[in-house]
């Protein structure tokens, strides 16, 4: 079964620091992953797309990575700020499908100052 | 959140009704879909809609319905027959000319249902 499942479930950092958000997924045969962001009450806004070649990539202060052999994803955020508070939510694309996306349930990250 | 309208922003209704959630879109995107956000749980697809007078059921169909009259509508009735339609509604279109088939979403309705 197409499954991608996120961890930890919720944290809590302080302003500054780094924290480093991971996905795990059984989705094949696999399309691409994607990173994104969902402010509470909001729609989600894409933050990353990584295809099975790529292995790194970045946008901002947000780096992604992607392990094709052990099926895993982290989302690295450098030097938070209040704004980065939000659910980070891994997706992932089978090749066989064309408009269907497997998500998973997020990571609610909490930026204290 | 783009070019996708969505209306309104709260909505409540009392059990046994049928209600309508709006989804407009200007980017002139073919593709089209509804997908519902419960806590702790990741987006599920309700339906999808490729084009114009055509849609498919999504994982979770059972309860709702749709139309695609035009390319920048697709309206989702949630009718009384859903058990449990409390939820996060969400929209999202997708371009014919995306290679990587980037969703884009609306800002979400969010029903509750009494």
């Amino acid at each position: 079964k197409n499954q991608v499942e996120q961890s930890p479930q919720s944290l809590i950092i302080l302003e500054g620091k780094n924290c480093t958000l991971q996905c795990n997924y059984t989705v094949s045969p696999f399309s691409n992953l994607r990173w994104y962001k969902q402010d509470t009450g909001r729609g989600p806004v894409s933050l990353t797309i990584m295809t099975f070649s790529e292995n790194t990539k970045s946008n901002r202060r947000y780096t992604a990575t992607l392990d094709a052999d052990t099926k895993q994803s982290s989302l690295h955020i450098t030097a938070s700020q209040l704004s980065d508070s939000a659910s980070y939510i891994c997706v992932v694309s089978a090749r066989d499908s064309n408009y269907q996306l497997i998500w998973g349930a997020g990571t609610k990250l909490i930026i204290k100052p | 959140d783009g070019g996708i309208t969505q209306s309104p922003k709260y909505l409540f209704r009392k059990e046994g009704q049928n209600v309508t959630l709006s989804c407009e879109q200007n980017l002139n995107h073919d593709a089209m879909y509804w997908y519902r956000q419960d806590p702790g749980q990741g987006l599920r697809l309700i339906y999808y809609s490729q084009i114009v007078n055509d849609f498919q059921k999504g994982d979770i169909a059972e309860g709702y319905s749709v139309s695609r009259e035009k390319k920048e509508s697709f309206p989702l009735t949630v009718t009384s027959a859903q058990k449990n339609p409390t939820a996060f509604y969400l929209c999202a279109t997708r371009g014919a000319a995306e290679s990587s088939y980037e969703q884009y979403f609306g800002p979400g309705t969010r029903l509750t249902v009494t």
